[in-house]
């Protein structure tokens, strides 16, 4: 079946700095959706890109679909403690309407 | 609009009784789908629901169970609780799933409830 992995597992960041996580598909998708869940909150959409190749950006985050539609990324720039939290990538199948998660990143900052 | 809600919050079982959980979507939305989310396996699809079909299902065992009825609302049941049961269980809606075609599509856009946390002792 689809899986879908997710790199790095944690990150620790000073504030202030960058931070990138990596999202890899076992299979080519659909779409891409990226969420963020703040420490005892539930996952919150961010984004979904659909297109090879796309980039978009939301402030200070910028989420890119691979040429291939099997990987993604999401970098935050200049982080803020407002930053904190898992961010999960979640891939779409060709034909299946199973949204399938990925591992999720978990960001701390480091004031 | 009202979001996602899920009852019960939190909820206590011993091993081998069984637990009914119940999410009612986003007015209008059809699709309902279902997750178990744990520290250490992430959030792990259990099922999803459009219009009283249940559509996929994940790798879960037979003992998970769910069930959409006619105005969106879903439940899911788990019959003879284990230990490792124990997880936050999340509920989503969305108008629909699958892929619409464009990247401003909000038709698959998941919204999630705060989730029921299910401790088995």
């Amino acid at each position: 079946g689809q899986q879908v992995m997710q790199i790095p597992q944690y990150q620790h960041v000073q504030e202030g700095e960058d931070f990138t996580t990596y999202c890899n598909s076992s299979t080519t998708l659909s779409n891409i959706q990226w969420y963020k869940q703040r420490p005892g909150g539930h996952p919150v959409f961010l984004i979904q890109l659909v297109k090879s190749g796309e980039v978009k950006k939301q402030k200070r985050l910028t989420f890119q679909f691979g040429e291939a539609k099997k990987n993604s990324s999401l970098h935050i720039t200049a982080t803020q403690t407002t930053d904190v939290g898992t961010y999960f990538c979640a891939g779409g199948a060709f034909g299946n309407e199973k949204l399938t998660f990925g591992t999720g990143t978990r960001l701390t900052i480091i004031p | 609009k009202a979001g996602v809600t899920q009852t019960p919050r939190y909820l206590i079982k011993t091993r081998g009784q069984q637990v009914t959980l119940s999410c009612s979507p986003i007015s209008g939305h059809r699709s309902v789908s279902w997750y178990q989310q744990t520290p250490g396996q992430g959030l792990q699809f259990l099922f999803e629901y459009f219009s009283e079909t249940q559509r996929n299902k994940g790798n879960f065992p037979g003992r998970f169970s769910g069930r959409q009825f006619s105005n969106s609302r879903s439940e899911m049941n788990v019959s003879t609780l284990e230990l490792g049961d124990s997880a936050l269980y999340l509920c989503a809606s969305s108008w629909g799933t699958g892929l619409r075609g464009t990247s401003t599509d909000s038709y698959n856009e998941q919204f999630f409830g705060p989730g029921t946390r299910l401790t088995v002792l």
